[in-house]
């Protein structure tokens, strides 16, 4: 295993599609993030799951926004009706929960522009 | 609510010189822990070190370090012998001792390496 991977890379959508991303976490790991990064600031965290339990979304996750990890393996990101102000990149992190904090180990990312 | 302040938007350094970057956080936890990632240009983010609150013993990772201020609520990264891979954005982030160990970013600076 090589790491956190996330497809795609890139996404160039229109104003009102739907748009699903993907992530697949280090295949031990038990928890996965997502945090969402606009140019020139810091990720901010979007909704983290332990195993396939969706444990805390942020206020950001609007309710065009959903989130799944069926098996607890890989996650997708859907936002639906994309606006302009969800262009931003999509970043997801995984990491083995074994009680005190550990690692989080992060995605290339999911750059998505919404024209 | 906890935040996280990166007064400098960007540095600039000479190669095999020292570089302090500044990090200010807020908070009213008493278990937390604190990091600083490094973003390379399009590439996904590492984790540089990191600091347990309850350490009072400042981190050390090779050529990085940090000055752990607890009562200041300052956590800076200094790097020493700067190499021209160090240039990237760094964030200094935060998390709490709860069960979720969602990180809060700051905005960032931008580090550059002159050869």
């Amino acid at each position: 295993d090589t790491g956190v991977s996330q497809d795609p890379r890139h996404k160039i959508t229109k104003r009102g599609q739907n748009v699903t991303f993907r992530c697949d976490p280090i295949s031990e790991h038990n928890r996965l993030y997502w945090y969402r990064q606009t140019l020139g600031q810091g990720p901010e965290f979007l909704t983290y799951f332990q195993n396939e339990a969706q444990l805390e979304k942020s206020r950001l996750l609007s309710d065009r926004f959903s989130a799944e990890r069926p098996k607890g393996s890989f996650s997708t990101l859907e936002i639906q009706r994309t606006e302009q102000g969800d262009s931003a990149m999509y970043l997801c992190a995984s990491s083995l929960a074994l009680g005190r904090y550990n690692e989080q180990f992060f995605g290339p990312g999911t750059r998505l522009t919404v024209l | 609510a906890q935040t996280v302040t990166q007064s400098q938007p960007e540095m600039s350094v000479q190669e095999a010189e020292t570089v302090t970057l500044s990090c200010t956080y807020d908070t009213s936890e008493s278990d937390y822990y604190l990091f600083w990632y490094k973003q390379p240009p399009s590439r996904q983010m590492i984790l540089v070190i990191r600091q347990e609150a309850y350490k009072q013993q400042n981190a050390t990772e090779n050529r990085f370090s940090v000055n752990f201020q607890k009562a200041a609520k300052s956590f800076s990264l200094k790097i020493s012998d700067s190499q021209l891979g160090d240039a990237a954005m760094y964030f200094c982030a935060y998390t709490s001792g709860d069960s979720s160990y969602k990180l809060i970013f700051g905005s960032g600076t931008r580090l550059l390496v002159r050869p």
